[in-house]
């Protein structure tokens, strides 16, 4: 069973920019996955950053982006904020009205 | 706008069933699927599964297949997991949210309900 990879932790300098990526265990990521990226603080129910690879959702900010990188589906955050740490998921199409979440990274702004 | 409204919080003891609707307004309901996404305390999101709006077409997560139900009533503009033979791993907050692609289903999702907290306790 192909499992969806994400970086456990990550952390980034207030400013600063961060890409967190979306891979596969078994092979390589591409548009037809239709990657989305998802925000999430405890207690509340997922935000939506991201659909369809690079698709901001509505009133996400510009500092928010999708990409396909190396592979992998790729969110990249610019001028990282106090408030975007939180946690982040991915999830992937995987054909045949299935879909996979990633594992989920911690984001740490310090 | 968008709106995903699901009902309340259910205490459930082994073995029994809960059902979880999901009440959709501000867009045409037939047009876009709606998924069913769990959340187990300290842990992450699982896709369960999604039912087509409009045709009421489902697919479901292998892990569930045999005790997951996606039904939908147009009429009513609400989506309904049931989930069988429930078990204390089964304690989670369930969100319905939807998916963005009209008239079928993979880009992910773009509205989210509010989650409903599924205790299964003895």
């Amino acid at each position: 069973q192909t499992v969806v990879t994400q970086e456990p932790s990550f952390s980034v300098s207030p400013g600063g920019t961060v890409t967190l990526t979306c891979g596969l265990s078994s092979g390589s990521v591409s548009t037809s996955y239709y990657p989305s990226w998802y925000q999430q603080t405890p207690g509340q129910a997922p935000r939506t950053l991201i659909y369809n690879t690079n698709t901001r959702s509505s009133g996400v900010p510009d500092r928010f982006s999708g990409s396909i990188l190396d592979n992998k589906a790729a969110l990249t955050i610019t001028g990282a904020q106090a408030d975007d740490e939180c946690d982040y998921y991915c999830v992937l199409y995987m054909g045949s009205g299935i879909s996979v979440f990633g594992g989920g990274t911690k984001l740490t702004v310090l | 706008q968008v709106q995903l409204v699901q009902s309340g919080a259910e205490v459930k003891k082994p073995g029994a069933s809960v059902k979880v609707s999901c009440k959709a307004s501000g867009y045409t309901f037939p047009s876009y699927a709606i998924h069913w996404v769990r959340q187990a305390p300290g842990q992450g999101l699982e896709w369960m599964g999604w039912i087509n709006g409009g045709n009421g077409n489902t697919k479901y997560s292998q892990k569930f297949h045999g005790r997951v139900t996606i039904t939908r009533d147009t009429s009513a503009i609400t989506a309904y997991m049931e989930l069988r033979s429930l078990r204390s791993e089964d304690t989670a907050v369930y969100f319905c949210a939807r998916d963005p692609r009209t008239l079928s289903s993979g880009w992910g999702f773009d509205y989210w309900g509010q989650g409903t907290l599924v205790t299964v306790s003895s």
